[in-house]
């Protein structure tokens, strides 16, 4: 079965703070996701990669920046954390595209920042 | 502006009644639909999917349908048990990424 481990399930941070979200999956897939999750709004996509050292904006990215050095790990990065960053955070990855492969998401990171 | 809608926040149903989620999307480029459920304090999970060359997939109790004209998908669930009390998202693709509804919050009273 194919595991998402995000790192944290609970953040606190204070605005101005550089943060860290880090995901790891274990079933070698090619494509790895974050997206947030916000009451009325759903799932935003904020950054994707399809391969290694590769990274694609998504809808959402601003205030956001993304590492994949390996292709098990894809990090997310909020480079100067700010009161509207608050939010559940979900990692996902697939095998290929939704056609062929669903994505399957991590449990989340709850993220406050006061 | 969001592509994919789902307008009811929420659905109440009796245990072994039909639940009915509706979805609307804009985009006429989307070309493959998806509907994903998610219990608290977990990430979602894929439900059922449909490709646009179809009107109709099955999958046990669930049946999603899919009227292109009108643009708009429905999630059937029949008959609706305690364990389907989740939040479910409708999402659709036209390329390799996910555009997710806002998601309708199901839940089944015995």
């Amino acid at each position: 079965d194919v595991k998402v481990t995000q790192s944290s399930r609970y953040l606190v941070k204070r605005t101005g703070e550089k943060v860290f979200l880090e995901c790891v999956q274990d079933m070698d897939h090619e494509n790895m996701f974050w997206y947030r999750q916000d009451p009325g709004l759903g799932l935003r996509l904020i950054y994707f990669s399809y391969d290694v050292k590769m990274k694609e904006k998504g809808d959402i990215p601003e205030g956001y920046s993304v590492s994949r050095e390996k292709k098990e790990r894809f990090s997310l990065i909020l480079e100067s954390a700010s009161t509207n960053q608050t939010s559940m955070y979900l990692c996902a990855s697939s095998f290929s595209g939704p056609k062929s492969s669903p994505l399957h998401f991590g449990n989340g990171t709850r993220l406050t920042v006061t | 502006d969001q592509q994919v809608k789902q307008n009811s926040p929420s659905l109440s149903v009796q245990e072994g009644r039909i639940s009915i989620l509706n979805c609307d999307y804009t985009n006429s480029m989307f070309d493959y639909f998806l509907w994903y459920k998610k219990y608290p304090a977990e990430g979602p999970t894929f439900l059922i999917s449909i490709s646009s060359i179809k009107d109709k997939n099955e999958d046990g109790r669930f049946t999603v349908f899919l009227n292109k004209s009108a643009k708009h998908l429905s999630l059937h669930i029949v008959p609706s048990q305690p364990g389907d009390s989740a939040v479910y998202f409708c999402a659709a693709s036209a390329d390799r990424k996910l555009q997710f509804g806002a998601g309708t919050q199901v839940v089944v009273t015995p």
